[in-house]
């Protein structure tokens, strides 16, 4: 099992662009999250799903879209990208409650 | 709300020390707790978790109680090793949380000097 990957692991925008992050995972779960890591912030949750077809706000969603067409797959776009969205983003999965992390996308925006 | 207060970093412990990262929480009821563990470039893994009160969650020599009294989940080790420099986060996830989200602390960067 790969367990959950993301695409890609860099990426340089300039601002105003768009682009889509993949998070994929093959163990059957449930639950997806996409959550933004920054220095001192620890890690905010941007917006999660609870199963297909499904999607909810979290803590930091302003900028941000999500599409959970396929159970195994959790999709978060960016439609105009601004630096403050220069981050490091992961994805999780979970089938209850413990979350299965990836290896993580580093986004910068010029 | 929820929320997870950890000790601010980083810390910088000479090889075979002893280690505490003090953590305590706010949540209503009874909350899962974790411990994540993010070693440099990667992404976030599960150290330990104890999901009622008194349990010891333990796994490569760290262990953490669950203390309903004092609503803390101190990360121990007794003897730290180079190896376990890494950035260490506590978490819990919200009793009757249909989508069991978690909340975070903000980390505590952890330093191994041989």
């Amino acid at each position: 099992n790969a367990g959950v990957t993301q695409t890609p692991k860099f990426r340089v925008l300039k601002t105003g662009q768009s682009m889509t992050l993949l998070c994929a995972q093959d163990m059957n779960h449930e639950y997806m999250y996409w959550y933004r890591q920054d220095p001192g912030m620890g890690l905010r949750l941007i917006h999660y799903s609870v199963g297909e077809g499904t999607t909810a706000k979290g803590e930091v969603p302003d900028g941000y879209n999500v599409s959970r067409l396929k159970k195994q797959n959790f999709l978060l776009g960016l439609e105009s990208a601004a630096p403050s969205q220069t981050s490091v983003y992961f994805c999780a999965s979970s089938p209850a409650n413990e979350q299965f992390f990836g290896p993580g996308t580093r986004l910068t925006v010029l | 709300g929820n929320s997870v207060t950890q000790m601010e970093g980083p810390v910088t412990l000479s090889e075979e020390a002893f280690l505490t990262i003090n953590c305590t929480y706010t949540a209503t009821g009874y909350p899962s707790l974790f411990w994540y563990v993010q070693y440099p470039g990667e992404g976030l893994q599960l150290l330990l978790k104890a999901t009622k009160a008194d349990d010891k969650g333990s796994n490569k020599g760290f262990e953490a109680t669950y203390r309903k009294e004092t609503t803390s989940f101190h990360l121990e080790k007794g003897s730290v090793q180079v190896s376990d420099s890494a950035v260490y986060f506590c978490a819990l996830i919200r009793p009757g949380a249909g989508s069991y989200q978690l909340t975070f602390g903000k980390g505590t960067k952890l330093s191994v000097i041989p």
